[in-house]
């Protein structure tokens, strides 16, 4: 299984700033995710991070709160634009290593906003 | 209808007792099938793939599918406290992009 090193591992922000999460994993990979995990929920897709092109974000979850970069096989970003305290949440990095494979988690994002 | 459902829990079970559970889906065309253990603050890891129908079994834990049900179980033998956690069921949908969807989990607790 690859290795995947996400950071910050946690950060306490104030409302309206930015927070830029990176996902660095020791391979390459097909295919990145980004989640968010609630406090007391299970995980939530927020979108595909595509190498080269736009991410694809899932229904809830749009570009401008939420932009995504992956410039190569092996690298990540999710920001958290203009940050409210109902952003509070664990943001998952996960990778894949092709179609139907087991997904692979980094030690997540904790990030509270207050 | 949600995508992929679990009963919450808690499930409390005995030390050494078998632990049950249970997780249906709606996507008929999804091919494969995973099961995460979670524990509190740490990231899913996972525990076991499964493909094809029936059992397939690794150590203490079985993977049972059925997708004419559209069910998957996971089967915990000899349950220890260590395996208090949560356990996720996670499914790959048909269709584009491949993403994995998450059931709410189900809150696993072995007591002594």
């Amino acid at each position: 299984s690859a290795v995947i090193s996400q950071k910050p591992s946690r950060d306490i922000c104030q409302r309206g700033t930015s927070l830029t999460i990176q996902c660095q994993v020791d391979s390459q990979v097909t295919m990145m995710f980004w989640y968010r995990q609630q406090p007391g929920q299970s995980l939530t897709l927020i979108a595909t991070a595509n190498q080269g092109s736009e991410a694809t974000y899932e229904s809830g979850f749009v570009i401008d709160k939420f932009p995504i970069s992956r410039p190569n096989l092996t690298f990540s970003t999710l920001t958290v634009s203009n940050m409210s305290p109902e952003d509070s949440s664990i943001y998952l990095c996960s990778v894949r290593g092709h179609q139907n494979a087991e997904a692979f988690f980094g030690q997540g994002t904790r990030l509270t906003v207050v | 209808q949600k995508e992929v459902e679990q009963n919450s829990g808690p499930l409390s079970v005995p030390e050494g007792a078998i632990a049950s559970l249970n997780c249906t889906y709606s996507d008929r065309g999804s091919q494969s099938f995973f099961w995460y253990r979670q524990y509190s603050g740490k990231s899913p890891e996972l525990i076991m793939s499964i493909y094809s129908n029936g059992d397939k079994e690794d150590g203490r834990f079985t993977a049972q599918l059925n997708k004419a049900s559209q069910y998957v179980s996971l089967l915990i033998r000899d349950s220890q406290p260590s395996d208090s956690a949560t356990y996720l069921c996670a499914v790959n949908f048909s269709g584009g992009y491949n993403k994995l969807i998450f059931g709410a989990g189900t809150r696993l607790a072995v007591h002594p």
